[in-house]
């Protein structure tokens, strides 16, 4: 059984451009959440996806933005890229508002 | 707003040995969730342990317990007969028992297990 996966492992952006993280769940999950953790901290919650519809969102811009799919895969999208969008971005997958199960995350580099 | 703190940057042990880290939270809610979770060099967030706030009992996971004191909203993790594989970052965490929207995380602690 397949855990949580991420595409890709790593990014190098430049400032100014988009980005599309991609995140398939674990079996039988059919909820995602997406986070983002910069170097030296705790990871922060951007959004959540369910039936293809945003659920909550924390405290990003509308720079960030994403998608479900019916297959309840998720995508990640940060428009204009700024130095500071450099982190290590997480995503979670869960059945509803059970236990989240982690991917290993897209490292981003923003130059 | 929920907020956790871990005050312990670095925590190093020796193996076989016993290290207690520690975590306090704010929150006004009375029904939640508390974490560890750790979080090795492949970056992956793997689920330590956890405890639900209306259980008095402290959670237990093989060599990995937890002291819960609701009262004072602290949380430490005890990791007993500690291996080379438990060095890793570890995070505490928090999120209200009806909601898996919004989990919010410590700024983590880093444990070294020294052979």
């Amino acid at each position: 059984d397949a855990g949580v996966t991420q595409s890709p492992t790593h990014l190098i952006k430049t400032r100014g451009q988009q980005v599309t993280l991609r995140c398939s769940p674990k079996s039988g999950h059919d909820t995602v959440s997406w986070y983002q953790q910069a170097l030296g901290q705790g990871p922060q919650f951007i959004f959540q996806y369910y039936e293809e519809e945003e659920r909550q969102r924390g405290n990003f811009p509308d720079r960030f933005s994403g998608h479900q799919f019916p297959n309840y895969s998720s995508e990640l999208n940060v428009n204009a890229l700024l130095l500071g969008d450099s982190a290590l971005y997480l995503c979670a997958s869960s059945r509803d508002r059970g236990q989240l199960f982690f991917g290993s995350g897209t490292q981003l580099s923003v130059l | 707003a929920q907020t956790v703190t871990q005050s312990q940057p670095e925590m190093s042990v020796q193996e076989a040995e016993t290290v207690t880290l520690s975590c306090t939270y704010d929150t006004s809610e009375s029904d939640y969730y508390l974490f560890w979770y750790k979080q090795p060099p492949s970056r992956q967030m793997i689920l330590v342990i956890r405890q639900e706030a209306y259980k008095q009992q402290n959670a237990t996971e093989n060599r990995f317990s937890v002291n819960f004191q609701k009262a004072a909203k602290s949380f430490s993790l005890k990791i007993s007969d500690s291996q080379l594989g438990d060095a890793a970052m570890y995070f505490c965490a928090y999120r209200p028992q009806y909601n898996n929207n919004d989990m919010r995380f410590g700024a983590g602690t880093r444990l070294t297990v020294k052979p």
